[in-house]
């Protein structure tokens, strides 16, 4: 069974700081997404991330995985107020015809951000 | 991007009754799509998936007989929760990928249906 684990569960920053969340996962795959989750809505696509070494940037947002250490990073550079959401990583299991399977998802990160 | 668009985005019903929830892939098709719940503070719990054409997956522990699925065409899928009690109650969303690229694909996400059972 895929195990993804996602931390921290909670951070709390300031604005004008900077940190790091981590996506780890137990199975082989090279497909990672993040997104980001606003109160009482759904999904927002962040970044997809589709082979090793791949490293997406927007804005404030910069991702990263390493398909070998099984290790997605979501990096926040100064953060503003407006980045306090939920945030989401999830890997795509392929099945044996090179299919999407399905996405499982790490428990989130609750980023509040304060002024 | 693309989209999928569910409706409705939020429902009441009544302890007993059955609530239908559909999920559309505006602009492209999708010949799977899936379905998820998300408790209070929680993170999505893949369902179901549903294959245009023929039965769904059920995950483990998701009854079949309550949540009956129906996957028509290669852009509409339908979530039906029957006989719904309060503990029903939850954030239900649907996704479905979109291929780009050859095999390189990104899952799209309704905006999410808000059921509370009384």
């Amino acid at each position: 069974e895929l195990k993804v684990e996602q931390n921290p569960l909670f951070l709390s920053m300031q604005e004008g700081k900077n940190y790091t969340i981590y996506c780890n996962y137990s199975t082989t795959s090279d497909r990672l997404y993040w997104y980001r989750q606003d109160p009482g809505k759904s999904l927002e696509s962040l970044f997809v991330l589709l082979s090793n070494g791949a490293v997406k940037q927007e804005g404030r947002l910069m991702a990263s995985l390493d398909t070998k250490a099984r290790l997605s990073t979501l990096h926040i550079t100064a953060a503003v107020h407006d980045l306090s959401a939920t945030y989401f990583c999830a890997v795509d299991e392929i099945n044996s015809g090179g299919s999407n399977y399905k996405l499982t998802f790490g428990k989130g990160t609750l980023l509040t951000v304060n002024p | 991007g693309a989209v999928v668009s569910q409706h409705p985005s939020r429902v009441i019903c009544k302890s007993g009754t059955s609530v239908k929830i559909e999920c559309r892939s505006l602009d492209f098709q999708a010949t799977t799509m899936f379905w998820y719940r998300q408790f209070p503070k929680q993170s999505l719990m893949l369902m179901a998936t549903s294959n245009e054409g023929s039965k769904a997956t059920y995950e483990q522990g998701v009854e079949k007989d309550k949540f009956l699925i129906n996957h028509a065409s290669l852009t509409l899928s339908t979530l039906t929760v029957t006989s719904a009690h309060p503990e029903d109650s939850s954030f239900y969303i649907c996704s479905a990928f979109d291929s780009y690229f050859g095999s390189n694909t990104e899952a799209f996400f309704g905006q999410g249906t808000r059921l509370t059972v009384v």
